[in-house]
């Protein structure tokens, strides 16, 4: 299963609403996971199962879609947010996770 | 503590081996399946291969197949990964990653170790 995200980068400012897709070559059903990774930093789940936030990550992350298309969707980013977004699917192997969205500042 | 911590990464030439380790602590090993998951300097995440809980199922990224091989000793909460003929694209950090499942997958990444650095280059 090939995973691609779109887009690549993209420049936002603090607050504002920022929505990264990510989309399957086949069905992954909704076995689909959200990884944030800081420079020089292990990645860290935010979302697993397509919706559900882990413990501890902010409420403005949230995670929609089933199938093939999901969405990541920060509502009112913060300047802790700033970081590289990889989709990842545990449905079939290969486990494969998405190429990344960097986001960083505008 | 909840801690993977990984060894074993060093600078070998084209052709080589090398077998990476990975000890766990703080929570029972022989219950969850295990990841390696590396990462390309300036580059994203790519899994490598998964082992579940028992040792009874292992799967692997084309990338690797029949180079690497994932294995895992449950009497030293210990994970590994045999890597031969490697080539200057394996280069990277390669992560120990714990699973919330037993299998490996319909499930997460849930704990990560700090990595540990290889580098294939003549």
């Amino acid at each position: 299963i090939q995973m691609t995200q779109s887009p690549s980068s993209l420049s936002a400012s603090v607050g504002d609403r920022v929505t990264i897709s990510c989309r399957a070559s086949r069905s992954v059903t909704t076995n689909l996971n959200w990884y944030q990774q800081k420079p020089g930093r292990v990645p860290k789940v935010l979302i697993f199962g397509a919706s559900t936030l882990q413990n501890g990550v902010p409420p403005r992350f949230s995670g929609s879609g089933s199938g093939t298309d999901f969405t990541l969707t920060i509502s009112g980013l913060q300047p802790e947010d700033f970081a590289t977004y990889y989709c990842h699917q545990s449905y079939s192997s290969p486990f494969s996770f998405g190429p990344g969205t960097k986001v960083d500042v505008k | 503590e909840v801690q993977l911590v990984e060894s074993g990464g060093a600078v070998v030439q084209p052709g080589g081996s090398l077998r990476l380790s990975c000890v766990a602590s703080g929570f029972k090993f022989e219950n969850y399946g295990m990841h390696w998951v590396r990462q390309a300097p300036g580059e994203g995440l790519e899994w490598v291969s998964l082992i579940s809980w028992d040792g009874g199922s292992t799967y692997s990224a084309d990338s690797v197949k029949g180079r690497f091989t994932i294995s895992r000793d449950n009497s030293k909460n210990s994970l590994y990964l045999q890597m031969n003929s490697l080539r200057p694209e394996d280069t990277g950090l390669y992560y120990c990653v714990k699973d919330l499942d037993s299998r490996g997958y319909y499930s997460y990444m849930d704990v990560w170790g700090k990595g540990t650095t290889v580098t294939v280059s003549s």
